[in-house]
């Protein structure tokens, strides 16, 4: 059964600090990638995704993650957090060429930012 | 600008009621989602519709139904509310070439 792990319940960066969180799927096949972002109280909002390509992926808000296949992994990075970062992060995943496919979700990583 | 509306941010209902929650989507897209978040289980998957009086079992489908009778509406039934069903209940669309999934901004539903 597919799957998607998030191993970081909750994680606190410094502003202005590197951020990467971690997300790992179980597929039996390269799966569509998501990540998303909630803010308190708000629904989802799209950063970035995968489906095929460049492995390293550009997103809004100056997100990035990248697919490493030999670790079934989707990471997300971004190289200074800004206060405005602190939500909710979710990875998910959805069988490749199944369009329509509803998404399978982590349990989320929730950001803290410090000043 | 792409548009998922849930007709209500919070709702407060007892034990027993039937409930809907309802969503609209202006995209004309073919997929429509029930989710629920809880704290630290993420999203689940209740029932899904790729169609018009289509629906499909999520993963947690016990205890809700849904209706989707026009192709930008799609209802979420709790046929009798019980207290732990109580949550955020989250709306979704996605068309029939992306996959990609585009959120309401979410019912908060409590039930007492």
């Amino acid at each position: 059964a597919q799957s998607v792990t998030q191993p970081d319940i909750h994680i606190t960066v410094s502003e202005g600090a590197s951020l990467e969180l971690r997300c790992n799927y179980s597929y039996g096949a390269t799966p569509y990638l998501f990540w998303y972002v909630q803010s308190p109280g708000q629904g989802l909002q799209l950063l970035l995704k995968y489906f095929s390509g460049d492995t390293l992926v550009q997103g809004i808000k100056g997100f990035e993650a990248e697919f490493k296949r030999s670790q079934s992994s989707f990471n997300l990075r971004k190289p200074s957090v800004h206060w405005s970062d602190a939500a909710e992060y979710f990875c998910a995943v959805a069988p490749a060429n199944q369009a329509g496919t509803a998404l399978i979700f982590g349990k989320g990583t929730t950001l803290s930012v410090s000043s | 600008d792409v548009k998922v509306t849930q007709s209500s941010r919070y709702l407060v209902k007892r034990t027993g009621e039937k409930v809907f929650l309802e969503c609209v989507q202006d995209m004309d897209h073919e997929n429509m989602f029930w989710y629920r978040q809880d704290p630290g289980l993420g999203l689940r998957l209740i029932y899904f519709s790729y169609d018009v009086k289509m629906k499909e079992k999520g993963d947690i489908p016990e205890g809700y139904s849904v209706s989707r009778e026009k192709k930008e509406r799609f209802s979420l039934i709790l046929e009798s509310a019980s207290t732990n069903q109580t949550s955020m209940y989250l709306c979704a669309s996605s068309d029939s070439v992306n996959t990609e999934a585009f959120f309401g901004q979410g019912t908060r539903l409590t039930v007492v």
